[in-house]
């Protein structure tokens, strides 16, 4: 049983380009989510999907950022028009309905 | 006030001592409460959860949990530098909180030898 893969580990991008993510799920977990982690804070939920379903997405979640799972598998999380806050940790977590969620290893985002 | 609050530290223990790690939440709603452990640089590792009043054991890890006092714990027995590392409380307040993890800022923890 593999954990949950992120891909890349590293990004490094310029200001104003866009950037796309992925997250494989722990295989048969149905619930997958995405937050985002700067350096001394806790974790901050950016959306959730239920399968293909996108069921909740926060306040923090700008019009340049959007997330997909269209097969209920793997999730794509892309971020256009970089900023510098915009530089942080981006990490995906899967879980089976009602159960602790685990995460994957996290994409590091730096914008230059 | 925020919804879940840790103090951030550092918590420094002798190894071989008894760590406790304490996080206090807002919202009386909240069900679901997590302990997870995060190395420098890593990503968080779940270490225990507790749903009930009371105590949770697992190992050297204890959970306590007091819905009444809105707080909840995590005891680390027999500490090793290994456990070094940042501890994070989370909680899911459902249903306005959905099924999203509500993060503490986390307390950094030093077992020294």
């Amino acid at each position: 049983d593999t954990g949950v893969s992120q891909d890349p580990r590293h990004k490094i991008t310029k200001r104003g380009q866009n950037v796309t993510f992925r997250c494989d799920p722990i295989s048969e977990h149905n619930r997958l989510y995405w937050y985002r982690q700067t350096l001394g804070q806790g974790p901050e939920f950016l959306t959730y999907f239920q399968n293909e379903a996108q069921l909740e997405k926060s306040r923090l979640l700008s019009d340049r950022f959007s997330a997909e799972r269209p097969k209920g598998s793997f999730s794509t999380l892309e971020i256009q028009r970089t900023e510098q806050g915009d530089s942080a940790m981006y990490l995906c977590a899967s879980s089976p309905t009602g159960q602790p969620q685990h995460f994957g290893d996290g994409t590091r985002l730096s914008i230059l | 006030q925020k919804e879940v609050e840790q103090n951030s530290g550092p918590l420094s223990v002798p190894e071989g001592a008894i760590a406790s790690l304490n996080c206090t939440y807002s919202d009386r709603g909240s069900q679901s409460f997590f302990w997870y452990r995060q190395y420098s640089g890593k990503s968080p590792e779940l270490i225990m959860f507790i749903y009930s009043n009371g105590d949770k054991e697992d190992g050297r890890f204890t959970a306590q949990l007091n819905k009444a006092s809105q707080y909840v714990s995590l005891l680390i027995r027999d500490s090793q530098p290994s456990d070094s590392a940042t501890y994070l409380c989370a909680v899911i307040n459902p249903p306005g909180g959905g099924n999203k993890l509500t993060f503490g800022t986390g307390t950094q923890l030093k077992v020294e030898l």
